[in-house]
């Protein structure tokens, strides 16, 4: 089992419509959970960044934490063209300073 | 956000030969940097965590002789890939963390690097 994973895609979602991004992790120990962007050739830029249950929102982006079932998710609300790139989840293990990235899930909205 | 640059943005190098990429700070005095390498449609692949003034720690699968790392200053990283071949053509990112405590990594643009 991969320690992040994520649904590879792609996602395709209409434009103006809620894209919702998931993430399953393995380790219970998984203390901090964070969701880039990365459009084609490019490197990832961070969206936002998580640590406690529950959702935490920043603009038309909300990033939501369940630790029991060991997801995290992003959803991306009024969804435009230029949301559509490939969605890193990362996770960082407690005491460890590195990143476990999933596969990214390629996302595309359609005008 | 921390501001990262790299240097080269691509490089075309021929077989055998070394190239050196650099990271910077432009912002932050970073005293972690990380190496990412990473091939078309997948994901990143951590090859290393470079500590300012100790040396490198590097990921399982990682020759640390082929891929140099050097941390000299709390804005500077190099990563020198040695006796390069095509099957290390990749993209390669920096990224940091801003400072003592934080949890988020921010990368740099990235450098392509073809061998022929």
């Amino acid at each position: 089992q991969k320690e992040v994973e994520q649904n590879s895609g792609p996602l395709s979602v209409p434009e103006g419509a809620i894209a919702s991004l998931n993430c399953t992790y393995s380790d219970r120990g998984s203390q901090s959970f964070f969701w880039y962007r990365q459009y084609s050739g490019k490197s990832p830029e961070l969206i936002m960044f998580i640590y406690s249950n529950g959702d935490k929102e920043d603009g038309r982006f909300t990033a939501q934490l369940n630790k029991a079932s060991q997801y995290v998710s992003l959803l991306i609300r009024d969804s435009q063209p230029s949301d559509s790139a490939t969605y890193l989840c990362a996770v960082k293990i407690q005491g460890a300073q590195k990143l476990v990235f999933g596969q990214g899930t390629r996302l595309t909205i359609n005008p | 956000g921390a501001v990262v640059s790299q240097h080269p943005s691509w490089v075309i190098c021929k077989s055998g030969t070394s190239v050196k990429i650099e990271c910077r700070s432009l912002d932050f005095q970073a005293t972690t940097m990380f190496w990412y390498r990473q091939f078309p449609k997948q994901s990143l692949m951590l090859m290393a965590t470079s500590n300012e003034g100790s040396k490198a720690t590097y990921e399982q699968g990682v020759e640390k002789d082929k891929f140099l790392i050097n941390h000299a200053s709390l804005t500077l990283s190099t990563l020198t890939v040695t006796s390069a071949h095509p099957e290390d053509s990749s993209f390669y990112i920096c990224s940091l963390l801003p400072g003592q405590g934080a949890q988020e990594q921010y990368f740099g643009p990235g450098t392509r690097l073809t061998v022929t």
